[in-house]
């Protein structure tokens, strides 16, 4: 069975930093690119970013939202996808999901529960 | 055009067809795919590929496509698909993806 979990969200001050971890169990993680979307209180989803798998480059793609801020990373060899995030704003007060990308880049088929994220003085 | 446009609420007696739409010009080039998420849940990945549905997921729902158009077509509504539901594909580029806003669904 397919699983994501998601850890380290929690309350933090604007301006500060916060490192987000997803882990991936129950398939070949390394085979898949790997995405965080985001969904504000009360809002709809926001596409954050994407790691392609090393096959492909192993490269990030962000939103305009958070591209200079926040940064994607990977450690295959523990099935664990990174979010990190730098000079946080009270904008990205929001719930964090981890999703798998699906064959073709062109859907999320798996999710993880998500993880809150609050930034706040 | 990096937007994708949805109805923010649609409802559907008990037992009809629903369709719920989403407009975007990146739909001319990429399939979307639609999510449905209940309160305090995860989405769930309902259709991709224009219209194909994961494991688990009721022949009930079904996906199509034309032209800058994507459409989630629910056949038979029950009252365990009231939720909210997104859309989301690639955007112009091809580099980033992009959600619709959301459409809430509910069954009467």
């Amino acid at each position: 069975e397919v699983q994501l979990v998601e850890s380290g969200g929690g309350l933090v001050q604007p301006g500060r930093s916060l490192r987000l971890s997803c882990t991936g169990s129950g398939f070949s993680f390394g085979d898949y690119a790997m995405s965080w979307v985001r969904q504000a209180p009360g809002k709809g989803l926001e596409w954050v970013g994407f790691i392609r798998s090393k096959a492909y480059g192993g490269t990030t793609e962000y939103a305009a939202s958070v591209q200079g801020r926040f940064t994607i990373s990977r450690d295959d060899s523990e099935s664990i996808a990174y979010l990190q995030m730098n000079s946080l704003k009270t904008e990205d007060t929001a719930v964090y999901y981890c999703t798998r990308v699906g064959g073709g880049y062109v859907h999320f088929d798996y999710w993880g529960q998500g993880t809150l994220v609050t930034v706040s003085s | 055009s990096s937007e994708l446009t949805q109805d923010p609420a649609v409802s559907v007696a008990l037992g009809q067809t629903v369709r719920i739409t989403c407009q975007g010009d990146s739909l001319r080039s990429y399939y979307a795919s639609w999510y449905q998420q209940k309160p305090g849940q995860a989405p769930v990945l309902v259709i991709y590929a224009k219209n194909t549905r994961p494991a688990g997921i009721p022949d009930r729902f079904s996906g199509s496509s034309s032209g800058s158009t994507a459409s989630l077509t629910i056949t038979g509504a029950l009252a365990e698909d009231e939720a909210d539901y997104y859309c989301n594909s690639r955007d112009s580029s091809g580099n980033v993806w992009v959600f619709g806003g959301g459409t809430k669904l509910t069954v009467l």
